[in-house]
């Protein structure tokens, strides 16, 4: 069926380098995408989105990079700090029915080392 | 306010008692959420309210039954669940219909089945 995974389960990287973390995804009805930042113990929390009439998005400190044509999105982490260590989702929203379905990516442990 | 409040944080219960989770917003969000997660997996969408009624069935075990009761509140009860139902329950909320907009969640409920 559809999916949307990732392409590395780990990323370790020094303070203060620049981080990247890729996502594959396979619907193409996928019009909406997410990156959530979870630490242990915790909700998803939202980082940053991108809607498919777009291929890049600037937040703080954060980039999301979308090619539709490859079907793959990545998020660009600058100048990475120890609180950026937490597991990250794509999630690709897509209309369902009456609703939308919000279906998440296998995650990547990024590992932030001092 | 953007807060999703979920109680209770933990929970343990046998096989043969019946509880329930709560989730609570006041966004003026129309569109609930509830999502499983089991440790060092993604979320896995369960249930979907759509102005308060179900959208979306995950082809979820009956012993797990969702409640929208009003547009705020979501409730999941449970009732002779298996120790293989043990995880976080996570509840999140969006604004709705086909609004393509992000989901924000609540901080789960982290559930042990003795």
């Amino acid at each position: 069926g559809e999916s949307v995974g990732l392409h590395l389960p780990t990323l370790s990287v020094q303070e203060g380098d620049n981080s990247i973390i890729n996502c594959a995804y396979s619907n193409s009805a996928s019009d909406y995408f997410i990156w959530y930042k979870q630490e242990s113990g915790k909700g998803p929390q939202f980082i940053i989105d991108i809607r498919s009439n777009m291929d890049k998005r600037q937040g703080q400190r954060v980039t999301v990079l979308l090619n539709k044509t490859v079907k793959h999105l990545s998020l660009q982490i600058a100048a990475t700090q120890p609180g950026d260590s937490a597991v990250y989702f794509c999630a690709e929203n897509i209309p369902s029915g009456s609703a939308r379905q919000l279906t998440f990516g296998s995650g990547t442990q990024l590992t932030v080392l001092p | 306010d953007t807060e999703v409040t979920q109680t209770p944080k933990h929970l343990v219960m046998g096989m043969t008692n019946k509880k329930s989770l709560k989730c609570e917003q006041h966004m003026g969000h129309r569109a609930m959420y509830w999502y499983k997660q089991k440790a060092k997996k993604p979320p896995e969408l369960m249930f979907v309210y759509s102005y308060e009624k179900l959208s979306i069935n995950e082809s979820v075990p009956s012993r797990f039954s969702p409640e929208c009761p009003n547009s705020s509140l979501l409730n999941l009860h449970l009732h002779a669940l298996q120790p293989e139902d043990s995880a976080l329950y996570l509840c999140a909320s969006s604004q709705g219909g086909q609004m393509n907009t992000e989901a924000f969640f609540g901080q789960g409920t982290r559930l042990t089945v003795v």
